[in-house]
């Protein structure tokens, strides 16, 4: 079982629909990350949330600490929303070490 | 433009070859991280460094892939003897001390033939 998983794997919405993506995780956390990903590769972090709700223009995360799901939202969508949207939690190894463990990522195409 | 940024952005090689990537990370950015990623998939973690010591490489995928940070600014990932597998976009990523955000370089990708 992966311990980031994401759905769905793809997603089409037509231009103004309101479109959720989810995210359960396995792993303890401190926070869950949210990055986008155009295409050619790039990837930007959009959220970084450790509990209740975060928005950032058309933006919303939500997250459930006790039930590890967190969800992205976005509300009128645009053509230029589409994207690879990836979520990830931080794991700690010894020696203090940080990594981020990603999902598969949910490809989003919005229609004009 | 003060972002991470990664050389070259394409390399196709044949297999057998060494290849190298080069990262700098945003100026005094002490963590740095190296990722792999698949088509399809999220990235995967290879590797980590705070400053110039490499706090965790047990991710790297075999002994044919090394990384290097020697003076805690820049790192380079080389592969050796190059496989078809070894295909992907290679992802660096660096963050502040105490900071959990990572601003992520446009990846390196990779096709060996």
């Amino acid at each position: 079982k992966n311990e980031v998983e994401q759905s769905p794997q793809n997603l089409t919405a037509q231009e103004g629909e309101f479109i959720t993506i989810n995210c359960s995780y396995s792993v303890g956390i401190s926070a869950l990350h949210w990055l986008q990903q155009h295409p050619g590769g790039g990837i930007v972090s959009l959220f970084m949330l450790s509990s209740g709700k975060k928005k950032h223009g058309r933006l919303i995360a939500t997250i459930n600490i006790q039930e590890k799901h967190s969800s992205l939202h976005i509300t009128a969508s645009h053509p230029r929303d589409s994207a690879v949207y990836i979520c990830a939690v931080p794991t700690y190894s010894g020696a203090g070490s940080y990594q981020l463990t990603f999902g598969k990522g949910t490809k989003l195409s919005v229609i004009p | 433009d003060t972002g991470v940024s990664q050389d070259p952005r394409h390399k196709i090689t044949k297999r057998g070859q060494n290849v190298t990537f080069r990262c700098d990370p945003i100026s005094e950015h002490n963590r740095l991280y190296w990722y792999r990623q698949t088509l399809g998939q999220g990235p995967e973690f290879l590797t980590y460094f705070q400053n110039e010591a490499q706090l965790e490489k047990s991710r790297l995928l075999s002994d044919r892939f090394s990384a290097e940070r020697p003076k805690g600014s820049f790192s380079t990932l080389e592969i050796q003897r190059t496989e078809q597998g070894d295909s992907a976009m290679y992802l660096c990523a660096s963050t502040p001390l105490a900071r959990e955000t990572q601003y992520f370089g446009p990846g390196t990708r990779l096709l060996v033939l």
